[in-house]
């Protein structure tokens, strides 16, 4: 089966440690996206990569950083920087780069609770 | 960037009443994308509109995209139970990136 795995579902981290959430895809896409969801707030975009080993900032990059090494792989590092990390994580990822013609497939996510 | 106002937030039906879920925007929008995500579930895409007052129809759900592009809505008839989540709708803020909306959130009581 295609399709996009997060790992894993519930995260506890305590205060000051960095975390990484792990994402990977089998559809062969080429843009691949991390996005914060929190209560209220609909989706906001964190990173995304259009290519391996290219990746820009989206709105609310600050205290988060990514990689792209693989194409089908595109972990997140929460680091201590961010202020207020506890959140659910969504990864997705589209064929194409162009938003305009391409739907988003979204992993399961990940619920991250920082004590 | 470019920004989407969803409302209402939240609704509560009772089954069988009909729902109606609006996003606007201050600028005219090139297309919009509609996801729905079930409780405890990740958004999953539903349709994409791009011409000007467009209708697409998914059985008992109704997109339409207004004549500016500035609007659009989705409208489900009948509601049933399964209907239950939070609906988003989406927008390109870039080459390849979409912003969403906040949701509306819809509650179906049996």
């Amino acid at each position: 089966d295609g399709g996009i795995t997060q790992s894993p579902k519930y995260l506890f981290r305590k205060e000051g440690q960095n975390v990484t959430l792990s994402c990977e895809q089998n559809l062969n896409h080429d843009a691949m996206y991390w996005y914060r969801q929190d209560p209220g707030q609909g989706l906001r975009l964190i990173y995304y990569s259009q290519i391996v080993n290219d990746f820009q900032k989206g709105d609310i990059a600050e205290g988060y950083s990514v990689s792209r090494e693989k194409k089908e792989s595109f972990p997140l590092t929460v680091t201590s920087a961010q202020k207020n990390p506890t959140a659910f994580y969504l990864c997705a990822s589209s064929i194409g780069v162009v938003a305009y013609y391409n739907e988003q497939f979204f992993g399961p996510g990940t619920r991250l609770t920082v004590l | 960037g470019q920004q989407v106002m969803q409302i209402p937030q939240y609704q509560h039906v009772q089954e069988g009443e009909d729902f109606t879920t609006y996003c606007n925007s201050s600028t005219t929008l090139s297309n919009i994308q509609w996801y729905k995500q079930r409780p405890g579930g990740h958004p999953v895409f539903l349709i994409q509109l791009v011409k000007s007052g467009e209708v697409k129809k998914q059985k008992r759900l109704t997109f339409q995209f207004g004549e500016a592009k500035k609007n659009s809505s989705l409208h489900i008839t009948a509601t049933q139970t399964t209907d239950v989540g939070t609906y988003f709708c989406a927008v390109n803020s870039g080459y390849s990136t979409l912003t969403f909306g906040k949701g509306t959130m819809l509650l179906v009581s049996p």
